[in-house]
């Protein structure tokens, strides 16, 4: 069964720090996806990124950078320059196939607090 | 393109009655529609499957008699709550897979569901 790790709780950070949400995730799959969601308190989830497993190239847009490193299942986000806008629960996520179909496992969530 | 809508975006209801949910597609054709559950404070939990013209497919431990399924169209998806009871509060998201793309899936905004 897949599975999806996101060790941080919450986390408090100062406007304008750098900050890094850890993603490790489990899977027998040699072809998966993976996902990072940003839900804010509204609760409406905002897609940030899909990688598929043959893809480990880093990807940057703007103060959001991933590292995808297949050799520790692992798929971190980093947001630079952390403003209070950031401030949300974000979720990592993993599509598997099942049989003929694919499933979204989400990791439990870290919540982030950005403050002034 | 690719918006999820749901409706009521919340609900308030009284012990023992039925609530539906309506999902569905506005801009493309959704051959698999997904519900999701997310009590407070922590993930999104796959609560059954549907696709357009044949049975829900549920997750283990979700009851299908009392979380029926409609996918009438390859636009609209409808999750009725019967019986409704104050466990049964929670925030209830679905998402849209489009024919064309088998890894994506759109989300809705969610409905909050409130039983007194």
């Amino acid at each position: 069964a897949q599975k999806v790790t996101q060790a941080q709780t919450e986390i408090s950070v100062v406007e304008k720090e750098d900050v890094t949400l850890d993603c490790v995730y489990e899977t027998r799959d040699t072809t998966y996806y993976l996902f990072w969601y940003k839900q804010p308190p509204s609760g409406e989830l905002v897609f940030l990124i899909r990688r598929n497993s043959f893809d480990e190239q880093n990807e940057i847009s703007g103060r959001y950078s991933w590292n995808f490193q297949k050799s520790t299942s692992s798929f971190n986000f980093t947001i630079t320059a952390s403003q209070v806008v950031d401030s949300a629960v974000y979720f990592c996520a993993l599509s598997e196939r099942v049989g003929t179909a694919s499933k979204l496992t989400f990791g439990t969530g870290t919540r982030l607090q950005v403050t002034l | 393109g690719a918006v999820v809508s749901q409706h009521p975006s919340w609900v308030i209801c009284k012990s023992g009655t039925s609530v539906k949910i309506e999902c569905r597609s506005l801009d493309f054709q959704a051959t698999t529609m997904f519900w999701y559950r997310q009590f407070p404070k922590q993930s999104l939990m796959l609560m059954a499957t549907s696709n357009e013209g044949s049975k829900a497919t549920y997750e283990q431990g979700v009851e299908k008699d009392k979380f029926l399924i409609n996918h009438a169209s390859l636009t609209l998806s409808t999750l009725t709550v019967t019986s409704a009871h104050p466990e049964d509060s929670s925030f209830y998201i679905c998402s849209a897979r489009p024919g064309f793309s088998y890894n994506e899936q759109f989300f809705g905004p969610g409905t909050r569901l409130t039983v007194l």
